[in-house]
């Protein structure tokens, strides 16, 4: 089945410590997302990449990168993560000009 | 400022009820999504509406798109406890960038 798939589901790092989260997705969509969402809130939008074009949102901190080194993967750095980072962080795809999109299952990231 | 109210925040229900979700904007939109997010794991579509004052049902539950695209519902007819969980209207706002509005947590009691 196409799909996307995240990885690991459950990250623990320390704090300040860099940590890379995985995105892979075999629908062949051009556009990735990622998205943070806190406990019991909304999904908030990060970045996006458009093939390779890379979209940062205004008030996403420079704490975070991301990287897509080919159509099917994508990465989310974060370089010194703080306590305020712990969430869980949803990989997407969409096709372009498409409304809809497709969600990973997520990786639970703790800091400690 | 939110993009995207909704509204109630929170709501437990006994099962067979109905419930009715809302959300609103000063904004227009081109199309509006419903998705269905359960805990620990990511959002699941359930549907898009494009048309101003359009219908859609998908089984139990029905959605509908204000006439001026404004503002969207989501009614359900007799809640089931599979029905739990963070429903989340969305829409595309500058052209592949999605915005989440602030989410209808369900639960429903058996």
């Amino acid at each position: 089945d196409a799909m996307v798939i995240q990885n690991p589901r459950y990250q623990v790092t320390q704090f300040g410590k860099p940590v890379t989260l995985s995105c892979s997705q075999t629908l062949n969509h051009n556009v990735m997302y990622w998205y943070q969402q806190k406990s019991s809130q909304a999904p908030k939008l990060l970045f996006h990449y458009y093939d390779k074009d890379f979209n940062n949102e205004a008030d996403t901190p420079d704490n975070f990168q991301s990287r897509r080194p080919n159509t099917s993967f994508c990465f989310l750095d974060i370089r010194s993560p703080g306590l305020g980072d712990a969430a869980m962080y949803l990989c997407a795809t969409s096709r372009e000009s498409s409304y809809e999109q497709y969600f990973g299952p997520g990786t639970r990231l703790t800091v400690t | 400022t939110q993009l995207l109210e909704q509204s109630p925040q929170f709501l437990s229900i006994q099962e067979g009820e109905n419930l009715t979700v809302y959300c609103n904007s000063s904004s227009v939109f081109s199309s509006l999504q419903w998705y269905r997010q359960e805990p620990g794991e990511g959002p699941v579509l359930l549907v898009t509406v494009v048309t101003g004052g359009e219908v859609k049902k998908l089984k139990r539950l029905t959605f509908q798109f204000g006439d001026a695209r404004k503002d969207s519902s989501l009614h359900i007819t007799a809640a089931q406890p599979g029905d739990t969980g963070l429903y989340l209207c969305a829409v595309d706002y500058t052209g592949n960038q999605f915005y989440f509005g602030t989410g209808t947590s369900l639960t429903v009691i058996p």
